[in-house]
């Protein structure tokens, strides 16, 4: 299986400051085919299903503050948070879509400092 | 506006079954691969299953295969998920989700989810 692994498992940050989130995956989720890396960013409020922000390692699902952004390549993800809202307290999850069984990361969990 | 609603969910002894719904609106049901994916309480989240559009296909996470059976009645717009041989190990608020990408593909993002019911597995 896909190990996904996500660090740090929290962060505090300041109000209009940047968050940084990564993401590591066992293997590499770059299909050569189409050149495309098949991994999601996904956040959760407290008491709410996850909600999809980024697809294909850096589109923007619709919708999403263009202060969310998706890089990295083959095994190494970042979610990046350009400049932190109070309603971006969440914890925030990767997903990668290459291989069954589909898996996440374990979470990082985003406070304001 | 697209709706995925959960139900069936509850308090169940080991080894007891369940069967969870999601009535879904708001889309072409039958064009999409349909997910279930669990979160443990406190816990990550966890890709349990999907099924084919035409229910044709279906793939599952190791820990439940033999145990959980998704389905789907596209006449009905729902999925569903049988689950049998219930452990402690399998509570969890279960998620019903569409497959995002818009061809079919069981190798897809999840969007969007629906609310989520819980199972309980406890004597």
């Amino acid at each position: 299986d896909f190990v996904m692994t996500q660090s740090p498992d929290s962060l505090a940050v300041s109000l209009g400051e940047r968050a940084t989130i990564n993401c590591k995956s066992s293997q590499s989720v770059l299909y050569d085919s189409n050149n495309k890396n098949y991994l999601a960013w996904y956040q959760q409020k407290p008491g709410q299903p996850p909600k999809l922000l980024i697809y294909w390692a850096s589109t923007r699902e619709s919708g999403v503050p263009d202060r969310f952004s998706g890089s990295g390549s083959e095994t190494d993800f970042t979610l990046t948070i350009s400049s932190l809202q109070a309603e971006d307290v969440a914890v925030y999850y990767c997903q990668q879509y290459y291989h069954i069984p589909l898996t996440f990361g374990g979470g990082t969990k985003v406070e304001i400092k | 506006e697209v709706q995925l609603v959960e139900s069936g969910g509850g308090l169940v002894q080991p080894g007891g079954s369940l069967r969870l719904s999601c009535a879904t609106s708001g889309f072409t049901f039958s064009s999409y691969w349909m997910n279930w994916v669990r979160q443990a309480p406190g816990k990550g989240l966890e890709w349990v299953a999907n099924i084919k559009e035409d229910g044709s296909e279906k793939k599952y996470v190791d820990s439940v295969k033999g145990r959980f059976t998704i389905s789907r009645d596209n006449a009905r717009n729902s999925l569903y998920l049988q689950m049998n041989s219930l452990r402690a190990e399998d509570t969890a608020i279960y998620y019903c989700a569409r497959g995002g990408r818009g061809e079919s593909t069981p190798y897809t993002w999840f969007d969007p989810w629906g609310q989520g019911t819980l199972v309980s597995v406890s004597s």
